[in-house]
């Protein structure tokens, strides 16, 4: 079975461009979420979706939303890109809206490089 | 925030040696988690334990949580070159089930 997948690999803007990530969960996975690592830190929880609804939002500002498709994969946008926003950003999916015994699975992340 | 804090930062040991990492964090917690990340990319789930819980073992892998004094450790034993990677530990509290991760312990295994 194919594990979590994210779109593109790597990606390169500008300040104040805009930028949409993709993620798809493993097969019958309803819960992905979305965290940031930036360089040399630990991820941080941006937000996670059930059955298609935003079960938790961390502590990111307005210019990050999220919504997820009635397949389960998701979308994450950033708007008005801040040198800031230049990170790792990693896609993990569950069952349910917890981890379970075995975690959540995370796919390899999206490069993110704003100039 | 961070809500975990790795010691060591950074590790370096030689193969076969065992590899201890800890892991403390701030609040209640449901479960603590550990995680690998090889060259900063996906993470790798190894072994949970839960609040309840005081030792776990998985494989070569041994964790141990002590709730009263908010940490945990991870004990790799007869380490190779390939557990060169970063570890995490990742806790979930109350009723949110978001991971909040501490800043990672970088492991490197010499052969």
């Amino acid at each position: 079975d194919a594990g979590v997948t994210q779109s593109p690999t790597h990606l390169i803007k500008t300040r104040g461009q805009h930028v949409t990530l993709r993620c798809s969960p493993i097969s019958g996975h309803k819960s992905v979420s979305w965290y940031q690592q930036v360089l040399g830190q630990g991820p941080q929880f941006i937000f996670q979706y059930y059955e298609k609804e935003e079960r938790g939002r961390g502590n990111f500002p307005d210019r990050f939303s999220a919504r997820q498709f009635p397949n389960y994969s998701s979308e994450l946008n950033v708007n008005a890109l801040l040198l800031g926003d230049s990170a790792l950003y990693l896609c993990a999916s569950s069952w349910g809206l917890a981890g379970g015994p075995r975690g959540k699975f995370f796919g390899p992340g999206t490069r993110l490089t704003v100039l | 925030s961070q809500q975990g804090e790795e010691d060591p930062q950074a590790l370096s040991i030689q193969e076969g040696e065992n590899a201890t990492m800890n892991c403390s964090y701030k609040t209640s917690i449901n479960n603590l988690q550990w995680y690998r990340q090889n060259s900063g990319r996906g993470l790798v789930h190894l072994i949970l334990i839960r609040s309840n819980e005081r030792e776990k073992h998985s494989g070569r892998l041994r964790v141990t949580l002590d709730t009263s004094k908010k940490s945990s450790s991870l004990l790799i034993t007869a380490s190779r070159a390939a557990d060169t990677a970063s570890y995490f530990c990742a806790t979930s509290q109350g009723g949110s089930e978001k991971l909040v991760f501490g800043k990672g312990t970088k492991l490197t295994v010499n052969p």
